[in-house]
């Protein structure tokens, strides 16, 4: 099984440009997660989706959209990138919402915006 | 307002002892905490986790403490190894909502 896979790894976007950041999940689970990771910080939630048709605000959503079409698919659209989006993308999947199960996180997608 | 703190340091350790790492909490009241480690370039990986109602898990060479008193869980590895260098992060789940720590940087020298 894949997991989660999430393309591309790396991009260097000018600033003003936009760009999507794929997710694909072949687990069938329910719930999937945005999260941005600077360094020395935490994991900060961007969205979040319960499942196919159905998305949610996370702790930093401004500036960032998402849409969950399908259950495996959740792409992360990023509209006038500033430098202040330049960050390490997880995307992360999980068969419960309630905490009871670990999340299954992607490899990643690190993006600069010049 | 919420604050997940863990060992703000590396920690370096000798193969063979136990790495004990920290994971504290304010203003917070998790049902569930989990822990993951994270390689230089990669994604979390899940590891474990330990329920509000636990006091310890244990999985294989981890070992897992929740005290919800002292608001604090740590994290242990027995035998550590090489291996076993990584980042470790602490994440606490409440109300559709899951917080992670910085994560602390762990060194195992051979």
């Amino acid at each position: 099984n894949a997991g989660v896979t999430q393309t591309p790894k790396f991009r260097i976007l000018k600033i003003g440009q936009s760009m999507t950041l794929q997710c694909t999940q072949d687990m069938n689970h329910n719930y999937m997660y945005w999260y941005r990771q600077d360094p020395g910080m935490g994991l900060k939630l961007i969205y979040y989706s319960v499942g196919a048709g159905i998305t949610d605000k996370g702790e930093v959503p401004n500036g960032y959209n998402v849409s969950r079409s399908t259950t495996e698919d959740f792409p992360l659209r990023l509209e006038l990138a500033a430098p202040s989006q330049t960050s390490v993308y997880f995307c992360a999947s999980s068969y419960s919402g309630t905490g009871a199960a670990g999340y299954t996180f992607g490899s990643g997608t690190r993006l600069t915006v010049v | 307002s919420q604050k997940i703190e863990q060992n703000s340091e590396a920690l370096n350790i000798q193969e063979g002892k136990t790495a004990t790492l920290t994971c504290n909490y304010t203003n917070y009241s998790p049902a569930y905490l989990q822990w993951y480690r994270q390689d230089p370039g990669r994604g979390p990986v899940f590891l474990l986790l330990i329920r509000e109602n636990e006091k310890e898990k244990r999985k294989e060479r981890l070992k897992v403490t929740f005290d919800t008193t002292l608001k604090q869980s740590l994290f242990h590895i027995t035998a550590s190894q090489p291996a076993d260098s990584a980042t470790y992060l602490c994440a606490l789940y409440n109300n559709n909502d899951m917080r992670f720590g910085a994560g602390t940087r762990l060194t195992v020298k051979p």
